[in-house]
């Protein structure tokens, strides 16, 4: 089955600054990649996603970029603020096999003042 | 539209006994996903139910349960419970099969402490 690793675990920023978020994925045949925020006391929401058959998509001061050949991803968010601090969650799936998604283990970045 | 709840939100137990937790999701969603959140393990996927019908299955012990009714509300259960059950149990659902690429919507999950 698929197996996503997401590193780091722990990721703090200043305000401002951007933040890398990257995680990995082995099964090849994986073609939908979303990506999760998760704030306290809350359930983890959608915040974008991508698809195999693009490299990169943005919106506003997110961007995803995807390497199917290396078989990894990340999630870029440029000019942090502090609402940002939250735990991020990456994952894959094969949208054709009727198979689960399979998230990382997350990210808690925190954006310091 | 209505999001994804859960019941209860919080749940206090005991070693050895049973429990049951509720999800009903967004209106229309056909799919109900869910996982156990645990500090440094992410989200470990249980089990996923779509038309009643469970369609995949996490690597968790029998005494993890599910099933879903007719009008996509589902429940899980877990029998003989042990202290490692602690965590968040988080479902979501969405309108075909969570790994179609269809938009996962979270509920806000139950807090389940194992004393």
């Amino acid at each position: 089955g698929e197996n996503v690793e997401q590193h780091p675990s722990t990721l703090s920023v200043q305000e401002g600054d951007s933040a890398v978020i990257k995680c990995t994925y082995s099964d090849s045949a994986s073609n939908y990649f979303p990506w999760y925020k998760q704030e306290l006391g809350k359930g983890p929401q959608l915040i974008i996603d991508i698809r195999s058959n693009v490299g990169e998509k943005k919106d506003q001061r997110i961007a995803v970029t995807l390497n199917k050949t290396a078989k990894h991803f990340s999630l870029h968010i440029t000019e942090t603020q502090p609402e940002d601090s939250a735990v991020y969650f990456c994952a894959a799936a094969f949208t054709g096999g009727g198979n689960k998604l399979t998230f990382g283990t997350g990210t808690q970045l925190k954006v310091e003042l | 539209k209505a999001g994804v709840t859960q019941t209860p939100r919080y749940l206090i137990k005991t070693r050895g006994q049973q429990v049951t937790l509720s999800c009903s999701p967004i209106s229309g969603h056909r799919s109900v996903s869910w996982y156990q959140q645990t500090p440094g393990q992410g989200l470990q996927f249980l089990f996923e139910y779509f038309s009643e019908t469970q369609r995949n299955k996490g690597n968790f012990p029998g005494r993890f349960s599910g099933r879903q009714f007719s009008n996509s509300r589902s429940e899980m259960n877990v029998s003989t419970l042990e202290l490692g059950d602690s965590a968040l149990y988080l479902c979501a659902s969405s309108l075909g099969l969570a790994g179609s690429g269809d938009e996962q919507f979270f509920g806000p999950g139950t807090r389940l402490t194992v004393l």
